[in-house]
C-alpha cells in the first residue's frame, strides 16, 4: 500500500485557486490516484480519481507526472464551501485495505 | 449515482450497553464493505473490512469480539459495539465499493454519512 504525504493545512481565499500535493513515491504501476474531501462530522466525498496525465471534472481537477510520484489536485476559484479535509488515496490494484492518510485541511476565509 | 445509508447518525448510550449501526448501499450491490473510525481532528482509521458472506478481516489491534460486523446480503452491513464504554465515543463511517478493488478502474468507495456514537 503506497503511503501518502500531504501538506497538514493550507489557507486561501474566496475566489483563489488553490492546489494540494499529494506525494506517494512508492506509487505501484496499477495503482489509480483517488482524492476525497470531508466536512466535519460527514463522510468523505469522492471528488476525483486519474492514473496519468491530466483529469477534469466539475469541481476540480487533477495533475499527475510522468513518474506518478505524486499527484496534485487542483480547486480553482474555491468558496467559504470549500473549506474541508482533502485525503489522497492510493493503492494496490487488488488491495481492499485503504488507508487514509491524515489529509489536507483547507481554510477558506472571505 | 452511488448511494450509502448509515443509520443512525447520533446514538447516545449507557456504559455496558450495545450499540448496532447499520450501513446499506442504496443503488449497488456492494460485496465489499470497510468501517472505519474518527476521532475528533483525526484522519479516519479503518477497522475492518466486512466482505458478503464472509468473516469481516479486523486491522491490527481492533478487536473482533468488541466489534462485531456481519455482512449478511450484498447491500447491508452492520457493525456492533458490544458492551460499550466512554471510550469506544467516536464517529463511525462506513464505505462500500462495488466490485474488486475500489481503486481499480472507476470503482471509487461511496461512504455513509457517519455514525457519532456517545457512550455515557
Amino acid at each position: 500500500l503506497a503511503k501518502t504525504t500531504q501538506p497538514i493545512s493550507m489557507d486561501s481565499y474566496e475566489g483563489q485557486e488553490v492546489n494540494i500535493t499529494c506525494s506517494h513515491n512508492n506509487i505501484a504501476t496499477n495503482d489509480y490516484i483517488t482524492w476525497y474531501q470531508q466536512f466535519p462530522s460527514q463522510g468523505p466525498r469522492f471528488i476525483i480519481q486519474g492514473y496519468k496525465t491530466k483529469v477534469t471534472n466539475e469541481v476540480a481537477s487533477l495533475f499527475i507526472p510522468a513518474d506518478r510520484k505524486s499527484s496534485t489536485l487542483s480547486l480553482p476559484r474555491v468558496s467559504l464551501s470549500d473549506t474541508a479535509v482533502y485525503y489522497c488515496l492510493v493503492g494496490e490494484e487488488d488491495d481492499y485495505k485503504l488507508s487514509f492518510g491524515a489529509g489536507t485541511t483547507v481554510t477558506v476565509r472571505a | 449515482g452511488a448511494v450509502v445509508s448509515q443509520h443512525p447518525s447520533r446514538v447516545i448510550c449507557k456504559s455496558g450497553t450495545s450499540v448496532k449501526i447499520e450501513c446499506r448501499s442504496l443503488d449497488f450491490q456492494a460485496t465489499t464493505m470497510f468501517w472505519y473510525r474518527q476521532f475528533p481532528k483525526q484522519s479516519l482509521m479503518l477497522m475492518a473490512t466486512s466482505n458478503e458472506g464472509s468473516k469481516a478481516t479486523y486491522e491490527q489491534g481492533v478487536e473482533k469480539d468488541k466489534f462485531l460486523i456481519n455482512h449478511a446480503s450484498l447491500t447491508l452491513s452492520t457493525l456492533t459495539v458490544t458492551s460499550a464504554h466512554p471510550e469506544d465515543s467516536s464517529f463511525y463511517i462506513c464505505s462500500a465499493t462495488r466490485s474488486g478493488s475500489p481503486l481499480s478502474g472507476a470503482n471509487v468507495l461511496t461512504f455513509g454519512a457517519g455514525s457519532r456514537l456517545t457512550v455515557l
